[in-house]
């Protein structure tokens, strides 16, 4: 099984602020099939990058992804107040698919 | 308009059963893989169960195989998930997701959730 390590756990940042999240595997993620989804509270997740790099229909150009193997990084540029939430990625190159333990993005 | 609306859950005994339930609208339902993802409160996300879009392949997760059964009725548009032999650990948020496309295992649509509380 694949284990995906996020960090920080927490980032408090500021409107306007740029956020980099860390999703590191445990193993090199095949093809890099490797998904981040935004989580608010008492809502279902949101699909916003997939294949690593790509942005799904309708996600603003400020979410971007990069990585390849066993390091991947999401980047905010330029937080808006609704991008105040959980984020988690997601592993589906290998069985069984694993997700992150997440990271929050909160407010300073 | 995807659309994926959730019933069933609620609250069982340990060692009950119960049965969650996903209408989808707004795609091609055979086309399409589905699969449940669990959420513990305040915990992250649980992969827990896929199904091809024709029905013939199912995968479960080590901690419910066994115990739950994923179906898919492609002329109802539906899928269901049967669990028995519940367990305290396996309350969560249950959510249903459509798979991206064909062999790709992330998720583009999700219901809204269903509550299972596992309690005596």
């Amino acid at each position: 099984e694949i284990v995906l390590t996020q960090s920080p756990g927490t980032l408090s940042l500021s409107p306007g602020g740029r956020a980099t999240l860390s999703c590191r595997a445990s193993q090199t993620i095949r093809s890099s099939y490797l998904a981040w989804f935004q989580q608010k509270p008492g809502q279902a997740p949101r699909l916003l990058i997939y294949g690593a790099s790509t942005r799904a229909t309708g996600i603003p150009d400020r979410f971007s992804g990069t990585g390849s193997g066993t390091d991947f990084t999401l980047t905010i540029s330029r937080l808006e107040p609704e991008d105040f939430a959980v984020y988690y990625c997601q592993q589906y190159g290998s069985s069984p698919i694993t997700f992150g333990g997440g990271t929050k993005v909160e407010i300073k | 308009e995807v659309q994926l609306l959730q019933s069933g859950g609620g609250l069982a005994q340990p060692g009950g059963s119960l049965r969650l339930s996903c209408a989808a609208s707004g795609f091609i339902f055979r086309n399409y893989a589905m699969t449940w993802v669990r959420q513990a409160p305040g915990k992250g996300l649980e992969w827990v169960s896929a199904i091809s879009g024709s029905g013939a392949h199912i995968y479960y997760s080590d901690s419910v195989e066994g115990r739950f059964t994923f179906s898919r009725d492609n002329s109802k548009n539906t899928v269901s998930l049967e669990m028995s032999s519940l367990r305290v650990d396996d309350t969560a948020v249950y959510y249903c997701a459509k798979n991206f496309e064909d062999g790709v295992a992330t998720y583009d649509y999700w219901g809204q959730g269903t509550l299972v509380t596992v309690s005596s």
